[in-house]
């Protein structure tokens, strides 16, 4: 299992400004994902975390917009860039897939970054 | 692209009484996850169906994974207010897609 830790747990930025949220897990990781979850909606996958290399940003998301760091395979910041208020949102860190007994894997989330912008 | 459909959006259930929630995809998955969001709280993973028609079931809470491994169900018995929350599921081809969810409310 691993357990998840994100700064700050929520925000409230003016537009045009920056913010970075860290994520911290308690092992190594090999995959770490950053998700964004907009109020009362479901999760967007935005990027995948590469340890050592640039992330894998999805559709829709660019690198200008949410750059993103893994220096290591226990950390990785997110950072959201000229914001909007269409940026206020929930921001998850995800890790896995951690193999559990019987074969099954499991994704764990961090407790998020609620973002608001003004 | 990959899309998971997820319905109802919406149950709002009698304490004791039964639900579903359904998901469909557009195309094959290699496997389907299950997740529950509490209020204000990020999403906890439930369970995971790998093989063409499973069912799994986790004391009141029954999984099943269709033949053709691109639709699931989640049926919950006997809800109790603990119940309360938005469940997810998730379906993996090469990334997660989430589906809507289902945000259920309890009426004791």
């Amino acid at each position: 299992s691993a357990v998840i830790s994100q700064k700050p747990s929520r925000d409230i930025c003016q537009r045009g400004t920056s913010l970075t949220i860290q994520c911290q897990v308690d092992s190594q990781v090999t995959m770490m994902f950053w998700y964004r979850q907009q109020p009362g909606q479901s999760l967007t996958l935005i990027a995948t975390a590469n340890q050592g290399s640039e992330a894998t940003y999805e559709s829709g998301f660019v690198i200008d917009k949410f750059p993103i760091s893994r220096p290591n395979l226990t950390f990785s910041t997110l950072t959201v860039s000229n914001m909007s208020p269409e940026d206020s949102s929930i921001y998850l860190c995800s890790v896995g897939p951690f193999q559990l007994a019987g074969g099954s894997y499991e994704q764990y989330f961090g407790p998020g970054t609620r973002l608001t912008v003004t | 692209g990959q899309q998971v459909m997820q319905i109802p959006q919406y149950q709002h259930v009698q304490e004791g009484e039964d639900f579903t929630t359904y998901c469909n995809s557009s195309t094959t998955l290699s496997n389907i996850q299950w997740y529950k969001q509490r209020p204000g709280g990020h999403p906890v993973f439930l369970i995971q169906l790998v093989k063409s028609g499973e069912v799994k079931k986790q004391k009141r809470l029954t999984f099943q994974f269709g033949e053709a491994k691109k639709n699931s169900s989640l049926h919950i018995t006997a809800t109790q207010t603990t119940d309360v929350g938005t469940y997810f599921c998730a379906g993996q081809v090469n990334k997660l897609s989430f589906g809507a969810g289902t945000t259920v409310t309890v009426r004791a």
